[in-house]
C-alpha cells in the first residue's frame, strides 16, 4: 500500500513570495491533515479535512495560508505572501476516519529568507 | 489549553540498554499515537494506543487511560533507534492530534 505522498520536498524562496504544497493521501483515506512542525517542537495542525470539507481550521493563518481539498483526495495547502516565521516542515497525514491512526508523509522543508 | 507532556526531553544510551518514555496528557483522549521522527524528519507510527498494551518487537506501549498517561518501552536499543520520539494524543473525537514537545534519543554504539 502507497504512503501519503507530498510534494516538492525542499523550497527555497524569499518573504512576500508565494509557495504551494501537495499531498496525496492514502487511497480511501476520508480524512486528511496539514501539521506544521518549528525546529525544535511537535507538529501543530493547521487544518483538518473530512472528505473535501473543513473540519478545523482554527490554528490556520488565514490572512496568508489557505487549503483546498477539491473531490476529497488530493490537497493544496499555499502560503501568500510567505514570511521568516513560515519556515518550517509541513506534514500533510491521512487516516481512514477521524478517530483512527494517522499516516504521515515525508514533509516539505520551507526555508523563507 | 490541553496539554501533552514528555519526559525526559534528552536521554543518551549505549546500545543493548533499555528505556522508558512517559506522556502525560491532561484530558481524556479517544486517540493516542506513538510515533519515531528519524533524522530525515520522517513520522514513523509506531502504536496507536488509547488504552491497554501493545508490542512489537523490542518496543511496547501502555497507555492508563484513567491515569492520563503512556509509556513507551524500547528495549535492547540499537543506534537506528536514535531520533525523537513523540506522543500525541487526540480529544473529543475531533482527529486533530495535540504533540508533545517530544524526548530525543540517541544510542551510542
Amino acid at each position: 500500500e502507497a504512503g501519503v505522498a507530498q510534494s516538492p520536498r525542499y523550497k527555497i524562496i524569499e518573504k512576500r513570495q508565494s509557495v504551494a504544497f501537495w499531498c496525496n493521501p492514502i487511497s480511501g483515506h476520508a480524512t486528511l491533515y496539514w501539521y506544521q512542525q518549528i525546529l525544535g517542537q511537535g507538529p501543530k495542525l493547521l487544518i483538518q479535512f473530512q472528505n473535501n470539507g473543513v473540519v478545523d481550521d482554527s490554528q490556520l493563518p488565514k490572512d496568508r495560508f489557505s487549503a483546498e481539498r477539491l473531490k476529497g483526495v488530493d490537497s493544496t495547502l499555499k502560503i501568500q505572501p510567505a514570511k521568516l516565521e513560515d519556515s518550517a516542515v509541513y506534514l500533510c497525514a491521512s487516516s481512514l476516519d477521524r478517530t483512527e491512526t494517522q499516516y504521515f508523509g515525508p514533509g516539505t522543508r520551507l526555508l523563507v529568507l | 489549553g490541553i496539554q501533552v507532556e514528555q519526559s525526559p526531553p534528552d536521554l543518551i544510551l549505549q546500545e543493548g540498554a533499555n528505556s522508558t518514555l512517559r506522556c502525560n496528557f491532561s484530558d481524556s483522549v479517544n486517540n493516542l499515537q506513538w510515533f519515531h521522527q528519524n533524522p530525515w524528519g520522517q513520522l514513523i507510527n509506531l502504536f496507536y494506543i488509547p488504552s491497554g498494551t501493545k508490542q512489537n518487537g523490542r518496543l511496547s506501549a501502555t497507555t492508563v487511560a484513567t491515569e492520563r498517561y503512556s509509556l513507551l518501552y524500547i528495549s535492547s536499543s540499537q543506534t537506528t533507534d536514535s531520533g525523537v520520539y513523540f506522543c500525541a494524543g487526540a480529544y473529543n473525537q475531533g482527529g486533530k492530534l495535540i504533540f508533545g514537545q517530544g524526548t530525543e534519543l540517541s544510542v551510542k554504539p
